[in-house]
């Protein structure tokens, strides 16, 4: 693994169906990131993760949770997945707070 | 009301020619981040600064925290550099969160 990676690269789920994205590195950041971006809107923040063990909300939360059990892995988890929850979603990492963020390739995930 | 604004929306500019890319935000910040956004999708990082100017080959930055603006510049512009161009701003005391603009789609033709 060279930087960041997240699977699946694009997937189409039914509505109410749980869906998990991965998202792993391997360069030792402590912190990293699940953004979605949609059309005409910025990147925005949905959960994030300063260090192993802890997590925190960001801008879009609702519908979504993350886990945070070792420095490389931080899941995305979509509960009950809905039709609004149709985006690109990338995963990022950085080695501390406001420093330079690497992203992940993206997922773009379809919600019928 | 977007913190971050971008301008232009979208550029097109001939071979060779310098381009600017804007940048205003409307609240204090640490530091502001400049990214590219490839037509495949990817995502990289180009500047990440809190004051002055970095420079990175044909790539310039500048930051006018007074002025809460900052500029990227593109010199010699090449059919490769087109891309979205993506400021995020992080707001003094706001742990993680950034505040990104919208982009600018840039095209250069040959």
């Amino acid at each position: 693994i060279a930087g960041i990676t997240q699977a699946p690269t694009s997937q189409i789920l039914a509505a109410g169906r749980r869906m998990t994205l991965r998202c792993t590195q391997d360069m030792r950041h402590n912190a990293m990131y699940w953004y979605r971006q949609d059309l005409g809107l910025g990147l925005r923040l949905i959960h994030y993760s300063n260090t192993a063990g802890t997590t925190g909300k960001g801008e879009v939360p609702d519908g979504y949770s993350v886990s945070r059990a070792n420095t490389d892995d931080f899941p995305l988890t979509l509960a009950s997945a809905v039709p609004s929850q149709t985006s690109v979603y990338f995963c990022a990492s950085s080695d501390g707070q406001i420093n330079e963020q690497f992203f992940g390739p993206g997922t773009r995930l379809t919600v019928l | 009301k977007n913190e971050v604004e971008q301008s232009p929306q979208n550029l097109t500019a001939q071979e060779g020619e310098f381009i600017t890319i804007n940048c205003s935000y409307s609240v204090g910040i640490s530091a502001l981040h400049w990214l590219q956004q490839h037509p495949g999708g990817g995502i990289v990082s180009l500047f990440m600064l809190s004051s002055g100017k970095k420079k990175h080959g044909r790539l310039i930055a500048t930051i006018n925290i007074q002025e809460k603006h900052s500029s990227l510049h593109i010199t010699a512009s090449h059919p490769r550099d087109s891309a979205v161009y993506i400021c995020a701003a992080a707001p003094q005391r706001s742990g993680n969160q950034f505040y990104f603009g919208t982009g600018t789609s840039l095209t250069v033709i040959p």
